[in-house]
């Protein structure tokens, strides 16, 4: 069936960079564009970044332009996400999530979820 | 601030009649989605594309869209559907993707 695996998260401090991955399986990952959607504690879902599904382009939300990268590995069906300049208010569960249209451009909508990985930025 | 609003909370009893709404100038454009989320787990897809529900989830759940208001409605809602609900759609750019603030139902 499908599954995405997320892993990397951690404790890290103020400044410095986390590298999250995203193990996806059951399904043509290289036909799929793949989101990152993240949640603080206690609060709402936010909308982090888009990957086409050769990797060519990306889109970001607003609040990481410039501090998050979003890339794949399609050989290795894994999703990454860098963060950069971490913030504490970077702090919260990391979701990747893999978009339902096949072979769209465009971020569109996320139809799977992975359970998460946690990122708490503390010095 | 939100481009997506939601109420903070609704809450109804069992079998009755719950209506979660949604605003957001984008919406006479783009579709709307909507998300469950029980806690502890990561969100579910209970509508997409305005009022298509997936053939997983019960047909109490609908969707609806009209001007800049979408509402999710759950017809006879049960204690197990306690969960927060999350509208999704793009923002005005186009080219971000964007979440409502979150509603929390609570049935009892």
């Amino acid at each position: 069936q499908v599954q995405l695996v997320e892993s990397g998260g951690g404790v890290a401090q103020p400044g410095g960079s986390l590298r999250l991955s995203c193990a996806a399986s059951g399904f043509k990952f290289n036909s799929y564009g793949m989101h990152w959607v993240r949640q603080a504690p206690g609060k709402g879902l936010e909308w982090v970044a888009f990957v086409q599904p050769d990797g060519r382009e990306t889109f970001y939300g607003d609040s990481v332009r410039g501090r998050f990268t979003v890339s794949r590995d399609n050989s290795k069906n894994t999703l990454y996400l860098q963060i950069n300049s971490l913030r504490v208010e970077d702090t919260g569960l990391y979701y990747c999530a893999k978009d339902f249209h096949l072979e769209e451009l465009l971020p569109y909508y996320m139809d799977v979820w992975g359970k998460g990985t946690a990122v708490t930025v503390s010095s | 601030s939100y481009e997506l609003t939601q109420p903070p909370s609704v809450s109804v009893s069992p079998g009755q009649t719950a209506r979660i709404t949604c605003s957001g100038d984008v919406l006479p454009r783009k579709n709307a989605y909507w998300y469950q989320q029980k806690s502890g787990q990561a969100p579910v897809l209970v509508i997409y594309e305005d009022r298509k529900r997936p053939s997983e989830i019960p047909e109490r759940f609908s969707g609806s869209s009209s001007g800049t208001l979408a509402t999710l409605t759950i017809s006879g809602a049960q204690v197990e559907d306690e969960a927060d609900y999350y509208c999704y759609s793009t923002d005005r750019s186009g080219y971000q993707r964007v979440f409502g603030g979150g509603t929390r139902l609570t049935v009892l």
